[in-house]
């Protein structure tokens, strides 16, 4: 299986910051890698997609970049609503997995 | 707009089966792979298997195969999960999600999740 290493696992920021959120692969998955967003109680939710592209109805403010094995995931400006978990997830093999996750908390 | 409702989790002994269902609406359910993502209590998500557009092309992560078995009515627009002797790290909540595409790709769609409980 592909290993998919998330850091860091939790991060303390304050609004308005920017956060850069690091997941990497233990082999090429190209460009095929998701990000999630994920509140307490609540269902993962889709931001970006094929690495870099944004998922209709998600903020400008949420960006991703990467390619092969290391991949990064940006909020240009933190917002309150923003405070959550991230995921990231690689679809290249038949076997799909996820990072172990971010916590977004406020510092 | 897109709907995923999952039942059938609750509370299931140690070695008993329990099959979860997810009811799907709002899109073209026969043209899409379905997965089903799981998330024990205080911890990250995993993915469990996914079933193709087909009903016929499966695959599965490796701690599950031979114990899950994922299948699909798309005369009814329902996904299962059969849960056989399932164990006590078994215990999560078990998501349905729509794929993006007819196989393996990312999620665009997920249910609200449904709690399963393994103790004797």
């Amino acid at each position: 299986d592909i290993q998919m290493t998330q850091s860091p696992s939790t991060l303390s920021a304050s609004v308005g910051d920017r956060v850069t959120i690091t997941c990497r692969a233990s082999q090429s998955i190209n460009s095929w890698l998701a990000w999630y967003q994920q509140k307490p109680g609540k269902a993962p939710r889709l931001l970006i997609y094929e690495a870099s592209s944004l998922e209709s109805g998600v903020p400008s403010r949420f960006s991703g970049s990467g390619s092969g094995t290391e991949f990064t995931l940006t909020i240009s400006s933190l917002q309150p609503d923003d405070f959550a978990s991230y995921y990231c997830q690689q679809y290249n093999s038949y076997s799909l997995t996820f990072g172990g996750g971010t916590k977004v908390e406020i510092k | 707009q897109v709907q995923l409702v999952e039942s059938g989790g609750g509370v299931v002994q140690p070695g008993r089966s329990l099959r979860l269902s997810c009811a799907a609406s709002g899109f073209v359910f026969s043209s899409y792979g379905m997965h089903w993502v799981r998330q024990a209590p205080g911890k990250g998500l995993e993915w469990v298997a996914v079933i193709g557009y087909d009903e016929i092309v499966q695959y599965y992560a490796d701690s599950m195969k031979g114990r899950f078995t994922i299948s699909r009515d798309n005369s009814k627009n329902t996904v299962y999960l059969q849960m056989n002797s399932p164990r006590a790290d078994d215990t999560a909540v078990y998501y349905c999600a729509k794929g993006r595409g007819s196989l393996l790709h990312h999620f665009d769609s997920w249910g609200q999740g449904t709690l399963v409980t393994v103790s004797s």
